[in-house]
């Protein structure tokens, strides 16, 4: 129940396109979904989260979608470009502790 | 902007060695985290610390030990280092208080290789 599991592992899209990320979790107690985005070589840096009593949040080029009943959020990134090419985390977390998706590795392609 | 340093980018060690990693965050936050990073498992909590010599074992505690002395250093041990022990350690830190919908902030990472 403390699982959140992410998909797909490894993404390749052109330059443009709009890559999706899909989390799910079971937990009904957690009550915030962050995104973490992790270049390599360095730490994961927050991107952006979203709370379940919003369905969608916005911010720049990169938008959360959320769908409580589904128990499902994703991450789009619209207009990819080849510097957003990094590995993604979901999270989500009741508290202080935060439970991570495995990872998505994103290139985007010139 | 909050800055949280860890002590090497890389470290080789021995089976059996003693290993320490140090973590220092510069923003004054509660919370500090210790996890590991392995493909294709995402990040694992370790330990986590909510006050100085206050800590709470995460999900993969075993083979590890922390200490945190001081409220911007929190250290990890290995006692004895395993070949399985092998990974990248990522250590975090949040603000703390309210213990709800909390930014953490990490580190650059640790790439510890056992041999």
């Amino acid at each position: 129940q403390q699982q959140v599991k992410q998909s797909p592992q490894s993404l390749i899209v052109q330059k443009g396109g709009i890559p999706i990320i899909n989390c799910a979790y079971e937990n009904t107690a957690f009550d915030y979904f962050p995104w973490y985005q992790q270049f390599p070589g360095k730490g994961p840096a927050l991107l952006i989260a979203i709370r379940p009593d919003v369905s969608e949040k916005k911010e720049g080029r990169f938008t959360i979608s959320f769908n409580k009943s589904a128990k499902q959020f994703s991450l789009h990134i619209m207009d990819s470009q080849p510097g957003d090419s990094a590995t993604y985390f979901c999270a989500a977390s009741n508290g202080y502790k935060y439970i991570f998706g495995t990872g998505t590795r994103l290139k985007v392609l010139a | 902007d909050v800055k949280v340093t860890q002590s090497s980018r890389y470290l080789v060690k021995r089976t059996g060695e003693k290993v320490f990693l140090e973590c220092v965050q510069d923003m004054d936050h509660e919370n500090m985290f210790w996890y590991r990073q392995d493909p294709g498992l995402g990040l694992r909590l370790i330990y986590f610390s909510y006050d100085v010599k206050m800590k709470e074992k995460g999900d993969i505690p075993e083979g590890y030990s922390v200490s945190r002395e001081k409220k911007e250093r929190f250290s990890l041990i290995l006692e004895s280092a395993s070949t399985n022990q092998t990974s990248m350690y990522l250590c975090a830190s949040s603000l703390g208080g309210t213990l709800s919908q909390e930014t953490q902030y990490f580190g650059p990472g640790t790439r510890l290789l056992v041999l």
